[in-house]
């Protein structure tokens, strides 16, 4: 059971250098999630998407983008790195809340430690 | 938009009970998520509260007063692995997390 799969586990990057986090699920979810955790914080949503398609921005989109070609696949691209973006990126996903049974609650990744230095 | 309160830190004994608050202000609601963390870990889901009342899960149970916008997640018999971030987060179309309650368990 892969679940939702984050790569690279760790990457550090130069000011101005570009880089994607890649984020895979195997689970058919439709909806999708970028967040980022600053140390001793909680997460803040970045970029989320409700299905192949379909993208839209969270609380602290500016300097990432992102793209939904496919169910299982949601890249979060850096184009400019900055040092304010060094965090711990998680992606999560998630399936419609249905029923009594369904919560809809979120499977996370482990996590994408990025230093830009 | 969402607003989410939390208590930054918990100190508590093994073997006692510990409540942890959460209070809200949110233009939509669709849910309320505990989620634990431990350090250098993802979160994982602990509850979920749609109605008002009480989930019980073992030693975990979450609260929900939607009229109140407060909820509470209570941990009984507490173990020195309950040593944690425990994160509370509302749902509407999206999920917001708040700032998390990190729990230290003395012995």
């Amino acid at each position: 059971n892969a679940g939702v799969t984050q790569t690279p586990k760790f990457r550090i990057l130069k000011i101005g250098q570009s880089m994607t986090l890649q984020c895979t699920q195997d689970m058919n979810h439709n909806y999708m999630y970028w967040y980022r955790q600053d140390p001793g914080m909680g997460l803040k949503l970045i970029y989320y998407s409700v299905g192949a398609g379909i993208t839209d921005k969270g609380e602290v989109p500016n300097g990432y983008n992102v793209s939904r070609s496919t169910t299982e696949d949601f890249p979060l691209r850096l184009e400019l790195a900055a040092p304010s973006q060094t965090s711990v990126y998680f992606c999560a996903s998630s399936s419609p809340r249905q029923g009594a049974t369904n919560t809809g609650e979120l499977f996370f990744g482990e996590g994408s430690r990025l230093t830009v230095l | 938009g969402q607003n989410i309160d939390q208590p930054t830190e918990m100190t508590a004994t093994e073997g006692a009970i510990v409540q942890i608050n959460c209070t809200y202000q949110t233009s939509g609601f669709n849910g309320l998520f505990w989620y634990q963390q431990h350090a250098g870990e993802a979160p994982t889901f602990l509850s979920y509260n749609v109605l008002d009342g009480l989930e019980e899960k073992g030693r975990f149970s979450s609260f929900l007063s939607r009229s109140k916008g407060y909820s509470y997640l209570l941990l009984k018999e507490l173990q020195m692995k309950d040593s944690a971030s425990y994160l509370c987060a509302v749902r509407d179309e999206k999920l917001t997390f708040g700032t998390g309650t990190r729990l230290t368990i003395i012995p």
